[in-house]
């Protein structure tokens, strides 16, 4: 079957750096996207890795290693407003997005 | 360009009545889908339509439930006989074309309280 695995919820302290984990498995991938989801809010895009390595976009950097079934969201600088659930989704062989159920972030003062 | 619409933004029903959720995708948008968030829950992913078929409605329940996306028109969602366990959030995202990595595009939502 396809799976997606985030942890449910992380904490964080404003200014710090966190790292949200996405292992997968799928069948087929083409490509992987992390999204934003406020709460209440709709989802919205942040990231999409298909070659494996790092994208960095501002405070928000993407990686991917696809041997490993793997992924990451790397937050710098957090901000209180960071504070969201970070959703990721894999893009199957049929052009289908798999999601995960969210990580949802808690940022401290 | 203007993004997902989708509307109503909240609907109350009461059991046993009908719900009808609207979407208009992004202009130049011609694949819809149909999600359902419950609280604290992650997105699940019910119906992938294109303008006048349905492509894959296999996370869409067998009964009460159905789409369209009509040639002209918004995609509809349409739930017969509301029961309480369909109270949520319902997502429409839009995508240009299926053989494309390109990025859905999400509505603002609709969240359907069942009463």
């Amino acid at each position: 079957g396809q799976n997606i695995d985030q942890p449910t919820e992380m904490t964080a302290t404003e200014g710090a750096i966190v790292q949200i984990n996405c292992t997968y498995q799928t069948s087929g991938f083409n490509g992987l996207f992390w999204y934003q989801q406020h709460a209440g809010e709709a989802p919205t895009f942040l990231s999409y890795n298909v070659l494996d390595g790092l994208e960095e976009k501002g405070r928000f950097s993407s990686f991917l290693s696809r041997s490993k079934g793997y992924s990451y969201l790397l937050l710098k600088e957090l901000q209180m407003k960071d504070s969201a659930s970070y959703l990721c989704a894999v893009m199957d062989s049929n052009y289908q997005l798999i999601w995960g159920a969210g990580t949802k972030l808690i940022i401290k003062p | 360009n203007a993004g997902v619409m989708q509307n109503p933004r909240h609907l109350v029903r009461r059991r046993g009545q009908e719900a009808r959720l609207r979407c208009s995708p992004m202009k130049g948008h011609s694949h819809v889908y149909w999600y359902r968030q419950l609280p604290e829950e992650g997105l699940k992913f019910m119906v992938y339509l294109q303008k006048e078929n349905i492509i894959d409605e296999s996370g869409m329940p067998k009964e009460r439930f159905s789409a369209e996306f009509p040639k002209e028109g918004p995609s509809i969602l349409r739930i017969q006989q509301v029961v309480r366990g369909d109270s949520a959030a319902y997502f429409c995202a839009s995508s240009p074309r299926l053989d494309s990595q390109e990025t859905q595009y999400f509505g603002p939502g609709t969240r359907l309280l069942v009463l």
